[in-house]
């Protein structure tokens, strides 16, 4: 199995600019997770989804998130106008519903704001 | 609400030394209980989980773990330290609840000196 995949692995953009990252689950894992982390906070849950459907989005810090889970393959995160202090390393973890709730981490996306 | 505090930020030991990082949780049942490791510029990898039966828990790497509910601790062990284990790592706890989020400490730094 190929594990969690996400992409870009680096990021760095300019203040303002729309930043979206993606995020491909283990194939069929049905539980997909978004975690932001800093050295300031650590890892925080931003949202999260069963079945492709959000059921806690209590982590997302502003409107400026949004998140989507069009099939169960495919999810994706978007920061727009992306701010300096959305710096930051983003990870999407994936799980089983049916199996021993564990949860399965990909290698992150570090996203730079300038 | 649930919450996991890890009292130890930064951790140094010798290598060759045993080593014990301390986690202790705060949920009003029994929870899933997990040990994550995170290497530089790397993602989250489970070392070893606590769902239920034998308190102590053996790991991946040499890793060990105790659930000790009168504590509501689950320290971390290992016999003898390697070079290759100083990382960041991160206890976690979860709902007994399938397709619910992990609720993760802010992590231990272990540094492995010769």
């Amino acid at each position: 199995d190929a594990g969690v995949i996400q992409s870009p692995r680096h990021e760095v953009t300019e203040m303002g600019q729309e930043v979206t990252l993606r995020c491909k689950p283990i194939s069929g894992h049905n539980s997909l997770f978004w975690y932001r982390q800093t050295m300031m906070r650590g890892l925080e849950l931003l949202i999260y989804f069963n079945n492709n459907v959000p059921i806690d989005d209590s982590g997302m810090p502003e409107d400026r998130f949004s998140a989507k889970m069009p099939n169960a393959s495919f999810s994706t995160l978007k920061i727009q106008p992306s701010e300096p202090r959305d710096s930051a390393v983003y990870f999407c973890a994936s799980s089983n519903l049916a199996g021993s709730y564990e949860q399965y981490f990909g290698p992150g996306t570090r996203l730079t704001v300038t | 609400a649930q919450s996991v505090t890890q009292p130890d930020i930064h951790i140094t030991v010798s290598e060759g030394a045993s080593l014990e990082l301390r986690c202790n949780y705060s949920y009003g049942a029994t929870p899933y209980l997990f040990w994550y490791v995170q290497s530089p510029g790397q993602g989250l990898q489970l070392l070893l989980k606590y769902f239920s039966g034998d308190t102590l828990v053996q790991g991946i790497k040499g890793f060990e773990a105790e659930f000790k509910r009168s504590q509501s601790s689950f320290n971390l062990r290992k016999p003898s330290v390697h070079w290759s284990d100083a990382a960041e790592y991160f206890c976690a706890v979860g709902l007994n609840q399938a397709g619910t989020a992990l609720i993760f400490g802010k992590g231990t730094t272990l540094s492995v000196s010769s």
